[in-house]
């Protein structure tokens, strides 16, 4: 399974657009890129998958430039509710497990 | 629709007792289902993978005969922590993946586990 590196942490302000990047060197040619949210005491949740290029869903974008080397998730308009820990998988076996890196906190402030 | 759920979703119990914790893939079948473990800001961990009808995976490091699992039906999986010790005061979180067809995994909320 491909290595992921992410930030550890990032603050930003409610409003404000956040740009989460991974870096993923090492990704193999069918692996997609999975990003999941978690807040205290929870479980993590699905955010946005992708492959390549572009994918936007109501929550978030997920950019992915043409080496897949490293992707983008995008947060628009961050409100309080989005402070979490984020973390960015790479993987291409389905039904696997999913191995977790560090994850990057996301403090939102008002 | 793939919801999973998690029982309880706390305990405390005392050095030497064995706690079950339940996990439930609601609304879908899951053949396989995976256990992780969570210490206070750390990532997850996984301890293992569970396999409806047969012997779990356990990861390096995992005691199979301490953290049992027992993945008895498509819906359902469960973990023992048997003997439990304040080290393994943890929290407990299992997810399920509706089979081949899909990369995506569903998280149950986790199992806060203290032990006295």
């Amino acid at each position: 399974l491909a290595k992921t590196t992410q930030p550890i942490s990032m603050d930003s302000y409610e409003g404000q657009e956040v740009n989460i990047t991974c870096s993923h060197n090492n990704i193999a040619t069918n692996d997609y890129i999975t990003w999941y949210q978690q807040f205290p005491s929870q479980g993590p949740r699905f955010i946005i998958q992708g492959y390549k290029t572009k994918v936007t869903n109501e929550v978030a974008s997920l950019f992915i430039p043409a080496d897949r080397k490293s992707s983008t998730l995008s947060l628009p308009r961050v409100s309080l509710s989005d402070t979490a820990v984020y973390y960015c998988l790479v993987g291409n076996q389905a039904g696997t497990a999913l191995i977790f890196g560090k994850g990057t906190t996301l403090s939102v402030s008002s | 629709g793939a919801v999973v759920s998690q029982h309880p979703s706390w305990v405390i119990c005392k050095s030497g007792t064995s706690v079950k914790i339940e996990c439930r893939s609601l609304d879908f079948q899951a053949t396989t289902m995976f256990w992780y473990r969570q210490f206070p800001k750390q990532s997850l961990m996984l301890m293992a993978t569970s396999n409806e009808g047969s012997k779990a995976t356990y990861e390096q490091g995992v005691e199979k005969d301490k953290f049992l699992i027992n993945h008895a039906s498509l819906t359902l999986s469960t973990l023992t922590v048997t003997s439990a010790h304040p080290e393994d005061s943890s929290f407990y979180i299992c997810s399920a993946s509706k089979g081949a067809s899909t990369y995506e995994q569903y998280f149950g909320p986790g199992t806060r586990l203290t032990v006295t």
